[in-house]
């Protein structure tokens, strides 16, 4: 299985600019996803193949890589970004999932 | 609008088998796959499997081949996952999801729990 390796957690000030990474085991090519979710909620679609916003995010999301190395970009955070980011792939079979950002504001 | 909403909680005991479901509605619904995810409690995301519900195909995660079970009702637009021989290790939170290469609209999740 494709494995996708995510920092655990990142605490930053509002107003501030926030990368996460997600590192691939092997080449997804731009089939990486990202996505938001609060407690108690379902996931959210944030940007998908990489680097396409989602119809309806806020332009402080973007997203950007290929092949192993993929980063979601939020600038600037606001408070209401506090949640757990997941990044997941459908290049190989199964899907995966990275194991999540825990990200929280100072 | 898109929507996916699935069947409530259930509490269930171990060896027992459950089946959830997820209804759509706000587009064709067999022009999309269904994806179903499981989450445990404080823990990530894994991919169960599967279903195009125009051809009735599946694809499963290995690791859930047995233990899930996809299945659709196309008069009523509803997807159905049914989870068999039930461990504690199945207690989770289980989400449907419209997939199209990403998934890019879930259902509300339906809590399983495996209690005796």
């Amino acid at each position: 299985d494709t494995v996708l390796t995510q920092s655990p957690a990142l605490a930053v000030s509002p107003g501030e600019r926030v990368t996460i990474s997600c590192r691939a085991s092997e080449s997804v090519s731009t089939l990486m996803h990202w996505y938001q979710q609060k407690p108690g909620q379902q996931p959210k679609l944030l940007i998908y193949l990489a680097s396409n916003l989602e119809s309806g995010v806020p332009a402080r999301f973007s997203g950007s890589g290929s092949g192993t190395d993929f980063t979601l970009t939020i600038d600037p955070v606001e408070a209401d970004d506090t949640a757990t980011y997941y990044c997941q792939q459908s290049w190989n079979d199964p899907r995966t999932f990275g194991g999540g950002t825990k990200l929280e504001l100072k | 609008q898109v929507q996916l909403q699935q069947s409530g909680a259930e509490l269930t005991k171990p060896g027992s088998s459950v089946k959830i479901s997820c209804k759509a509605s706000g587009y064709t619904f067999t022009s999309y796959d269904i994806s179903w995810i499981k989450q445990r409690p404080g823990q990530a995301l894994e991919w169960i499997g599967a279903i195009n519900p125009g051809s009735g195909g599946t694809g499963y995660n290995e690791k859930f081949k047995g233990k899930a079970t996809l299945t659709v009702d196309k008069s009523s637009s509803t997807a159905f996952m049914q989870l068999s021989s039930l461990t504690p290790e199945d207690t989770a939170v289980y989400y449907c999801a419209r997939e199209q290469l990403r998934f890019d609209y879930w259902g509300q999740g339906v809590m399983v729990t495996v209690s005796s």
